[in-house]
Parts: structure tokens; sequence; C-alpha cells
């Protein structure tokens, strides 16, 4: 079946503008997450919706990033006002369910997707 | 805080050669543990992942990985490399009550000389 799909591949905006990066996660996947990987560094954890609700928006490094998941499935990262520094490849991941069994860590795999690079001049 | 260390950006080995990855974890609960690959212009893939159980697993493409908690280590190996292992590896951990928020290393790039 599909798999993660974003959009764009590619952003290529201005300092100071506003940007959407859209995430398609796996149908049936209700736990979906928003990652940045900046060059040479691993993924950061961004945010965690399960369903519809942002269950953990620790790692939005400010206020201009926000991001929404309205009907449980597409999700959209918002960045207002970009700055140089929010240049990286924002990468999305769904998995089946983000909720383990008894409070345990789910140990269902998240599946990412190919990623949106964002590059602000 | 959890962190995740990779020792050495680069890696290159010879066609056939061991594959030796490095990674530690730093954690005060047992963590998850996962390896992922990803080659150029594609996404993350989950090569193996240790949750509970036995402590060496296998992965895809012959990988595999050994959850030592006395020394906070989880290496992944494989005994012959082949051209098309070549790709960046990223060692992640996720212990965070409910769901996986997962933190990952800085990344190995592997390079295989024929």
């Amino acid at each position: 079946g599909a798999g993660v799909s974003q959009t764009p591949s590619n952003k290529v905006t201005e300092k100071g503008k506003y940007v959407e990066l859209r995430c398609d996660p796996i149908s049936g996947h209700t736990a979906l997450y928003w990652y940045r990987q900046s060059l040479g560094q691993g993924p950061e954890f961004l945010i965690y919706f399960q369903g519809t609700g942002a269950a953990d928006d620790s790692g939005l490094p400010n206020d201009r990033f926000f991001a929404v998941r309205p009907e449980g499935s597409v999700s959209t990262l918002k960045i207002q006002r970009t700055e140089r520094g929010d240049s990286a490849v924002y990468l999305c991941a769904s998995s089946l369910s983000g909720i383990g069994l008894a409070g345990a860590i789910s140990t269902d795999t998240q599946y990412f997707g190919p990623g949106t690079r964002l590059t602000v001049l | 805080a959890q962190s995740v260390t990779q020792l050495g950006s680069h890696v290159s080995v010879s066609e056939g050669a061991l594959v030796l990855l490095r990674c530690n974890y730093s954690s005060s609960v047992p963590p998850y543990l996962f390896w992922y690959v990803q080659y150029p212009n594609q996404g993350l893939q989950l090569l193996l992942k240790y949750t509970t159980g036995a402590t060496l697993v296998k992965g895809i493409n012959g990988f595999e990985a050994e959850f030592k908690k006395s020394e906070t280590s989880f290496h992944l190996t494989k005994p012959s490399a082949h051209m098309s292992d070549a790709a960046e590896y990223f060692c992640a951990a996720s212990n965070s009550g409910g769901y996986q928020k997962v933190t990952f290393g800085t990344g190995t790039k592997l390079q295989v000389i024929p």
C-alpha cells in the first residue's frame, strides 16, 4: 500500500514568509509525528498527534511553529515569519497507534515519509 | 533526558567485510532502541528494533544488533558488507511513557568500497 507522503518535496522561501508543509500518513494510522533534520544531524522530535489532538508539542522550537491535524489524517506543519535557521528537512512519520498497552510505550513501527526540504533565503 | 551517541560520522568498509556501527545511549530506565537506514532522497526505514525479550535482534538485509545493558550499547553489525548497504544509519532510543518520543543519534554514513 501507499506509504507516508509529504508535499512539497522542496520548498524555497524568503525570510519572513509563511510556509505550510503537508503530510499524508498511511491510511488507518492514528499516530503522526513531525521531526526536523538539520544538516549533519539526526532527526529531532517536534510534535506528536494521537488522532486529531496534539498529545505532545514540546519539541516545537517556538511559537512561530504550529501544526494541525483536523480530521485525524492529513497534518499540516505551519511556520510563520520564517528565518534562515528554519532551513532543514522536515520529516513526518505515522504509526498504527501511538498508545501502548497499559501505559507502556507503543511498539508500533513509525513509518517515515521522504521529507520536505525547506530552504529559507 | 535521553541521548544517543553514534561513534564515527563516517565509516568505510570493503565489500565483504564486517560492518560495525557503534551506538551508546544514556537512559535511567531501559529504553526501546532502534536502527534506521536512510538512502539518498528517501525516507528513514526501520532496520530493527529492541523492545523487550531477546537482546540479540535480527533485522532486514542481514543486519543485527545486540542490546547490552551493562555497556548501554546497541551496536549494529552485518557479517559481510554489500555495495547496496552504502547509506546513512541512525541509532535511536525511546522511553517516554505511552508513545514513542524518539531521540536520534547524529548518524553514521557507511561507505562500501569495492
